[in-house]
């Protein structure tokens, strides 16, 4: 079956505008989670979706990272006056379930602040 | 603080060779530890689960263990290929649903 899958792959904006990032989960798949990679690193977790609702916000680093689940299927975060400091890429993860079962990556959308 | 650190950075071996990665991490106390191997511009592609009350798990060459006291995990890979050249992950989950990443090993088989 289809993977997670996430739009664009590649953005390149300017400082100070806005920005969406789009993760398609696996179908069926009722949690989701953003993680952010910065070059040579390993990826930090943002926020982790149960449902539609958000369960952990705790590694959004400010208030102008914001991310949305309407349905319980895709998601959208959202970045508000974008800073170079910004630019990594943005993964997106979706599980079976909350009790231990293991999480699968989309390709990922590298973000480039200008 | 719940940490996980993977040493060394980088890994160059020869084609055909057995070897180790290896993990460490802070809290014994975890919930799963999963292996993950991405690709050069590419996602993150799972390899291995072991939860917390197993002691290790095999997928084809590969083959990883848990010493949740010590505090430490192994990714054994079995007669190396070129095409295993990639960063491998690992990366823990503690009692919240998130996952704590190493920074990763970059290997590199040589043919």
């Amino acid at each position: 079956g289809a993977g997670v899958s996430q739009t664009p792959s590649n953005k390149v904006t300017e400082k100070g505008k806005y920005v969406e990032l789009r993760c398609d989960p696996i179908s069926g798949h009722t949690a989701l989670y953003w993680y952010r990679q910065s070059l040579g690193q390993g990826p930090e977790f943002l926020i982790y979706f149960q449902g539609t609702g958000a369960a952990d916000d705790s590694g959004l680093p400010n208030d102008r990272f914001f991310a949305v689940r309407p349905e319980g299927s895709v998601s959208t975060l959202k970045i508000q006056r974008t800073e170079r400091g910004d630019s990594a890429v943005y993964l997106c993860a979706s599980s079976a379930s909350t009790s231990g079962d293991p999480q699968y990556f989309g390709p990922g959308t590298r973000l480039t602040v200008l | 603080k719940q940490e996980v650190t993977q040493i060394p950075a980088a890994l160059s071996v020869p084609e055909g060779e057995n070897l180790v990665l290896n993990c460490s991490f802070t809290d014994s106390a975890i919930y799963n530890l999963q292996w993950f191997r991405q690709d050069p511009g590419k996602g993150l592609t799972s390899l291995l689960l072991i939860q917390s009350s197993q002691r290790e798990q095999t997928s084809g060459r590969l083959n990883a263990s848990l010493d949740k006291s010590s505090g430490r995990s192994t990714l054994y890979i079995a007669a190396s290929q070129p095409g295993d050249s990639a960063t491998y992950l690992c990366a823990v989950r503690w009692g919240a649903q998130k996952l704590v990443f190493g920074q990763g090993t970059r290997l590199t088989i040589n043919p």
